[in-house]
């Protein structure tokens, strides 16, 4: 498959425990987040997103709680399963989209 | 099926040859970009377009050129390309002009240029 990332931060946990992964972003301006997913040889997948008058949204398994005082994004999953693993990037919307580095998650069964 | 289709997923071209990737949505989005993704980097924007026949540069657009005459396609142009373009390319597109809404991405197309 696609390389997407060799030396991105990587968080590994084990199967069935929940994940937490951080952004930080820089635009205090910015009014829409989204996280997002991408395996091995894909483009990136939407998991969920958030605007900045809210600070947290839940979806099926996944949370994602924004922090505006400290522009601090995370992303939880709820009961990792193998299939989650991936390379999850947060993104921050103005006037255009801005990326995170991006952060591997590896489940270890 | 709502989708954003490159072309071609891979392709290895000599320096200077120019190139083009495609890209083409069905989902009659007017925002379109195009992202390359290097290692340690994350996606880096490359150019974007709000609509049809206005593009825009985005963090990297040094050699590099795009097009918009329609509004499903978005072709983005390597007029010479060099080893430093080699890149994990995406193409996305999101329904609103101003870009606060979902981007749906292509499946990426891998470039080596040698």
């Amino acid at each position: 498959g696609e390389s997407v990332g060799l030396h991105l931060p990587t968080l590994s946990v084990q199967e069935g425990d929940n994940s937490i992964i951080n952004c930080a972003y820089s635009n205090s301006a910015s009014d829409y987040f989204i996280w997002y997913k991408q395996e091995s040889g894909k483009g990136p997948q939407f998991i969920i997103d958030i605007r900045s008058n809210m600070d947290k949204r839940q979806g099926q398994r996944v949370t994602v709680l924004l922090n505006k005082t400290v522009k601090h994004l995370s992303l939880q999953i709820a009961a990792t399963q193998p299939g989650d693993s991936a390379v999850y990037f947060c993104a921050e919307s103005g006037q255009n989209f801005v990326f995170g580095p991006g952060t591997r998650l590896s489940v270890l069964p | 099926e709502a989708q954003v289709t490159q072309n071609p997923r891979y392709l290895i071209t000599v320096t200077g040859k120019k190139l083009t990737v495609t890209c083409s949505q069905n989902m009659n989005h007017e925002y379109m970009s195009w992202y390359r993704q290097d290692p340690g980097l994350g996606l880096r924007q490359i150019y974007y377009s709000m609509n049809v026949e206005v593009t825009d540069k985005g963090d990297v657009p040094e050699g590099y050129k795009v097009s918009r005459k329609e509004k499903r396609n978005f072709p983005l142009i390597l007029e010479s390309p060099s080893p430093n373009q080699t890149s994990l390319y995406f193409c996305a597109s999101s329904l609103l002009g101003r870009a606060n809404t979902e981007a749906f991405f292509g499946q990426g197309t891998r470039l080596t240029v040698v």
